[in-house]
Order: C-alpha cells, then sequence, then structure tokens
C-alpha cells in the first residue's frame, strides 16, 4: 500500500534549535497538507500546497515556521528558533485535488521541545 | 466558513454495546463529510466517506455513518464495539470546492472488555 511517510517519527531538542520535518508524499498526489495536533487545541491545519504551490498558510506562526516543497516528492516543515509551546504531532497528509478524493496521513513526528 | 462539532468528547463503553458518536456540521452548500480513526500513537486513518449518493455510508471494521441533509448530521455507529475499537475519533467536512479539511475536537472511545 501507498504510504505518507514522514521523517523523523520524533525528535526531542532545546529551545532555540531548529527543527526540519520532511514529508514524502504518496507518488501522484498533488497536495500537501500539514496539520499540528496537541491535547488543548486538536487537529490545526498549518500550511498546504497544490503542485508545490503554497496555497494557504494562515494557520502558521509566520515569524518562526516556513513550510516548502522543494520538488513533488518532498514537503519540509521548518520551526526556528523552536519554543517549548510547539511541542506537537506534526501530521503530513497528501492527496488528489479532486472533490471525491480524501487525505491521506502519515504517521507524524512527536515534537517535544525542552 | 466550514465548521464540525463533536459533542461527545469522552465515550465509555462495554464490549457488545452499541455505539453512536455524533457530529453536526456548518456550510451553506454541497460537502464532502468523512470519519477518521486514529489509534494510540498512530496516524489518522479513513474509516469512511460519504461524497453523495445514499446517505447511508459504511466503512471498514463494521462501522457505517448516515448523513441526514436536514440536520447537518453525519453521525457514526456501530451494532457491537470490541475491545479493539477503542481509539480517538475525528469527523471532518470539506466543502464544495474547498481542499482544506476541518476536523472536530475528536472524541475518545473507551471500550471495557
Amino acid at each position: 500500500d501507498a504510504r505518507v511517510t514522514q521523517t523523523p517519527r520524533h525528535k526531542v531538542t532545546e529551545m532555540g534549535q531548529e527543527v526540519t520535518m520532511r514529508c514524502q508524499p504518496i507518488l501522484g498526489h498533488n497536495t500537501v497538507f500539514w496539520y499540528r495536533q496537541t491535547m488543548m487545541q486538536g487537529l490545526e491545519l498549518l500550511a498546504y500546497f497544490r503542485n508545490r504551490a503554497p496555497l494557504d498558510d494562515s494557520g502558521m506562526p509566520k515569524d518562526r515556521f516556513s513550510a516548502e516543497m522543494p520538488d513533488a516528492t518532498l514537503a519540509t516543515l521548518k520551526i526556528q528558533p523552536s519554543e517549548p509551546r510547539d511541542s506537537a504531532v506534526y501530521f503530513c497528509a497528501s492527496g488528489l485535488d479532486s472533490f471525491d478524493q480524501p487525505q491521506h496521513f502519515g504517521d507524524g513526528t512527536r515534537l517535544s521541545i525542552l | 466558513a466550514q465548521s464540525v462539532s463533536q459533542h461527545n468528547h469522552h465515550v465509555i463503553l462495554s464490549e457488545a454495546a452499541s455505539l453512536e458518536l455524533g457530529c453536526n456540521y456548518s456550510y451553506g452548500g454541497t460537502v464532502n463529510l468523512f470519519w477518521y480513526v486514529q489509534y494510540p500513537g498512530q496516524h489518522l486513518q479513513l474509516l469512511l466517506k460519504y461524497f453523495s449518493g445514499d446517505p447511508l455510508v459504511k466503512g471498514i471494521k463494521g462501522f457505517e455513518a448516515e448523513f441526514i441533509k436536514s440536520k447537518f448530521s453525519f453521525n457514526l455507529r456501530k451494532p457491537s464495539v470490541q475491545w479493539s475499537d477503542t481509539a480517538e475519533y475525528f469527523c471532518a467536512v470539506r466543502g464544495f470546492g474547498n481542499e482544506k479539511l476541518t476536523f472536530g475536537t475528536g472524541t475518545r472511545l473507551t471500550i471495557i472488555p
């Protein structure tokens, strides 16, 4: 089965450090989404891309977060500098820009900022 | 704007009990509706989806959901739950022409053996 692949699965780092999370969408999918999941806020959409172009990043703190798709097989989410409140599970999902297609989620990156 | 409400935050049931989890959405047009399940420590997996046609949708693992347009609801049901159904369940809506999914806050389901 095709799957969305995220790395790393777990990341523990100190406040102020740069964090980079990677996502490999399912081959052929042209939409990519980044979500953050916390106990308090639930699942929040941070950003999404269609055909590698960023369409909406309004859910992302602009001063420290950035999302890119250097090519069709890689999406990245960076936090610089990281803060303890960024601790969460970050999910990537991919899909097709067709109304009748669901999103497929990766296993997530569990991020802990000390 | 689209939104989703899941009113049950935590549901505890015994094995073999029947399940119904509530989901109400808000959107002024045609929608896609989804239920995702997240087992402890895992990613979200699609349980079932509604796009059009028969409002009663059957998904994996014996789950089904009914779209009631007049009530803006898409409740999830299972006639007899198992211990392995212990998970968090998320309802999501996507308005026509909108690629973004909006998720509900989730319902944690605990099944007691």
